[in-house]
């Protein structure tokens, strides 16, 4: 089956420092998701991607899909801490099953 | 609006026993989906459903059942637990038509076995 690499598997940074992570695969996707998971929760969706090339922004965050449909990139700008959990990359399989990365985690110190 | 809801929260089971995980949603989602996260992981399918009737298994469907007779429900059953089975459980939903796909989520079942 298709796999999805998410990188880094974690971040330490310093509290307005810009963060970047990434995720890739092994076949051609048709959307990407970006969901960040806090203790205790359940992931919350951030930003949705549905066009090769698409630029998104939610706030400090920004995320692309990749022209070739095979990659993501997620970006936080001026971290904060609350920005502290784990972040991951999702795509729909066929439309169908939603499978996820093995996460970023997350931490920044004030 | 109650969104997502799984239940118990929490639950210890012994080796071979059974126990079904509860998830309802209130939003008239066609798709529902079953995770398990261990420690320091990422979210492994195990089941999901695109609609009453309809089941398929996901990555890791060995040593669960579901089924799926209404739509609001989509229960996980262990029929033999074991200790490879501690994990937190999560269910989803997904109304995918049109151009919003996210999924909302339950706040999870800690499930151990020992």
């Amino acid at each position: 089956g298709q796999q999805l690499n998410q990188s880094p598997q974690s971040m330490f940074i310093q509290e307005g420092e810009d963060v970047s992570m990434n995720c890739t695969s092994s076949s051609i996707f048709n959307t990407w998701l970006w969901y960040k998971q806090e203790p205790g929760e359940g992931p919350v969706l951030l930003i949705a991607l549905y066009k090769a090339g698409e630029l998104t922004s939610n706030g400090r965050l920004t995320a692309q899909f990749g022209i070739t449909r095979k990659d993501s990139f997620l970006n936080i700008s001026a971290s904060i801490p609350s920005d502290v959990g784990i972040y991951f990359c999702a795509e729909r399989y066929n439309n169908n099953d939603m499978r996820f990365g093995a996460g970023t985690r997350l931490t920044v110190k004030p | 609006n109650a969104g997502v809801t799984q239940t118990p929260k929490f639950r210890i089971l012994k080796i071979g026993q059974s126990m079904t995980l509860q998830c309802a949603q209130d939003m008239n989602h066609n798709y529902m989906y079953w995770y398990r996260q261990d420690p320091g992981m990422g979210l492994k399918l195990i089941y999901y459903s695109v609609g009453a009737g309809i089941t398929d298994k996901g990555e890791v469907p060995n040593g669960y059942n579901v089924s799926r007779s209404t739509t609001e429900d989509f229960p996980l059953r262990l029929e033999l637990a074991a200790p490879s089975q501690t994990s937190v459980y999560f269910c989803a939903s997904i109304h995918p038509q049109g151009p919003n796909t996210e999924a909302f989520f339950g706040q999870g079942t800690r499930l151990t076995v020992v």
